[in-house]
């Protein structure tokens, strides 16, 4: 199974302030079809969560544009350019690239 | 509206055995692969199952084969979980995620059903 780890755990950030959260898996999630299935999904506190990245770096429909992926290979980061109150919730990142599809444990966003 | 609302959730006795729904509206739900993912309290995701468009393909979790079953009726645009033999371990939220843009994780989640189990 391939394993997701998430740093930091939690993550406290000054409003209009960056954040940046890390995602490593332990093997490469390049598809035998040449595509990268990882993906980021954000959790508000009490509701489902919600699509914000596909495939590295893709913002899916609605998403501002303060939030952006980028990485390659194993090594994957989710930033926001300038943090809002709205953005309170904890982030995951997940695979798709093969079953068992897997998340990572998740990152607190937080208001300091 | 696009939605997914799940329903079937409640306690269940350790052994006992649970049926969840998924009601899909606002989309052609016979176009897309589905799937089940759940939440313990206070804590993260787990994908449990996923199945295609025609129910050809089926996966699942290694701690759920052979105790849950994943099925769907595309003509009632409804996805289901049967759950038996249920473990304290499986306690949690229960959601129902599609796939509607072929991205390869899930772009439309229901707001979940809670499972408990305990004595």
């Amino acid at each position: 199974d391939i394993v997701m780890t998430q740093t930091p755990l939690s993550s406290p950030v000054t409003l209009g302030q960056p954040a940046s959260i890390s995602c490593r898996s332990s093997q490469s999630l390049v598809h035998s079809n040449g595509n990268t299935y990882l993906s980021w999904l954000q959790q508000r506190p009490g509701q489902p969560p919600r699509l914000l990245i596909y495939e590295i770096s893709n913002r899916f429909s609605g998403v501002p544009d303060r939030f952006s992926g980028s990485g390659a290979g194993t090594d994957f980061t989710l930033k926001i350019s300038r943090v809002e109150a709205d953005d309170v919730g904890v982030y995951y990142c997940m695979q798709a690239t093969q079953f068992p599809l897997t998340f990572g444990g998740g990152t607190k966003v937080e208001i300091k | 509206e696009v939605q997914l609302v799940e329903s079937g959730g409640g306690l269940v006795q350790p052994g006992g055995s649970l049926r969840l729904s998924c009601a899909a509206s606002g989309f052609t739900f016979s176009n897309y692969w589905m799937s089940w993912v759940r939440q313990p309290p206070g804590g993260g995701l787990e994908w449990v199952a996923t199945m295609n468009q025609d129910g050809s393909e089926k996966y699942y979790l290694d701690s759920v084969k052979g105790r849950f079953t994943i099925s769907r009726d595309n003509a009632k645009s409804s996805l289901s979980l049967q759950m038996n033999s249920l473990r304290a371990e499986d306690t949690a939220i229960y959601y129902c995620a599609g796939d509607r843009g072929n991205y390869w994780t899930f772009d439309i989640w229901g707001q979940g059903t809670m499972v408990t189990v305990s004595s």
